[in-house]
């Protein structure tokens, strides 16, 4: 049983550049959640999915950062013409949230993919 | 607002003795109260959670949690550290009247256990 699944694990890009991280989620869960951890620091909430719908995306930049979770596939976080700002690990996390455990559910994490912005 | 308050930015813990790592919150409702560890270049990993019950929770690796609603804490414990429970930790909170059931993230707290 394979949990939460990221690819790239690093990602190195130009400044002006996209970067595109990618999220499978375990088997069975149909939320996504995209976090931001720069070094030394926490994690910051960044947006909540469920397929084909964003929930809340208050944590997201209002501008170059975009996030999706289609129907077939993994969920994608976009970040259009990166800064050097943008170098950090951005962490996915699943869960099933049923009816009834709303709220009460775990997150599961992935490994991170470590974007660096040269 | 809701908020995690994890006071110390490191702690530290000869190894056999026992750890405690501190974690506050403010909800306006009532918590749901997590702790997840990150070891160096990992994703975090689930410790325990309290959703209602009993006060005290045990979770994975001989850890354990005990919410204390008069002092709004849920501190994570161990009796006997072992030098490979160093990492950071992380307390996080939803508040039963977010709506949205965000999970708040306290900053973290490092610790560190010596041999």
């Amino acid at each position: 049983n394979a949990g939460v699944m990221q690819n790239p694990r690093h990602l190195v890009r130009r400044r002006g550049q996209e970067a595109r991280l990618r999220c499978s989620p375990m088997k069975g869960h149909s939320h996504v959640y995209w976090y931001r951890q720069l070094p030394e620091e926490g994690l910051k909430f960044m947006v909540y999915l469920q397929k084909e719908n964003i929930i809340d995306e208050s944590g997201m930049p209002k501008e170059r950062f975009s996030a999706e979770f289609p129907k077939e596939g993994p969920s994608i976080l976009r970040i259009q013409q990166v800064v050097r700002g943008d170098s950090a690990a951005y962490f996915c996390a699943s869960s099933p949230r049923t009816g009834r455990a709303l709220g009460t559910d775990t997150q599961y994490f992935g490994p991170g993919t470590r974007l660096t912005v040269l | 607002a809701q908020s995690v308050a994890q006071p110390e930015d490191q702690v530290n813990v000869a190894e056999g003795n026992p750890l405690t790592v501190k974690c506050t919150y403010s909800v306006s409702g009532n918590p749901y109260l997590f702790w997840y560890v990150q070891y160096p270049n990992r994703g975090l990993q689930f410790l325990l959670k309290y959703i209602t019950g009993d006060n005290l929770v045990k979770g994975s690796y001989g850890f354990e949690a005990e919410f204390n609603k008069s002092q709004t804490s849920f501190h994570l414990k161990k009796p006997s550290a072992l030098v490979s429970d160093s990492a950071l930790y992380f307390c996080a909170v939803r508040d039963t009247l977010d709506s949205n059931y965000q999970l708040i993230w306290g900053a973290g707290t490092k610790l560190i256990i010596k041999p």
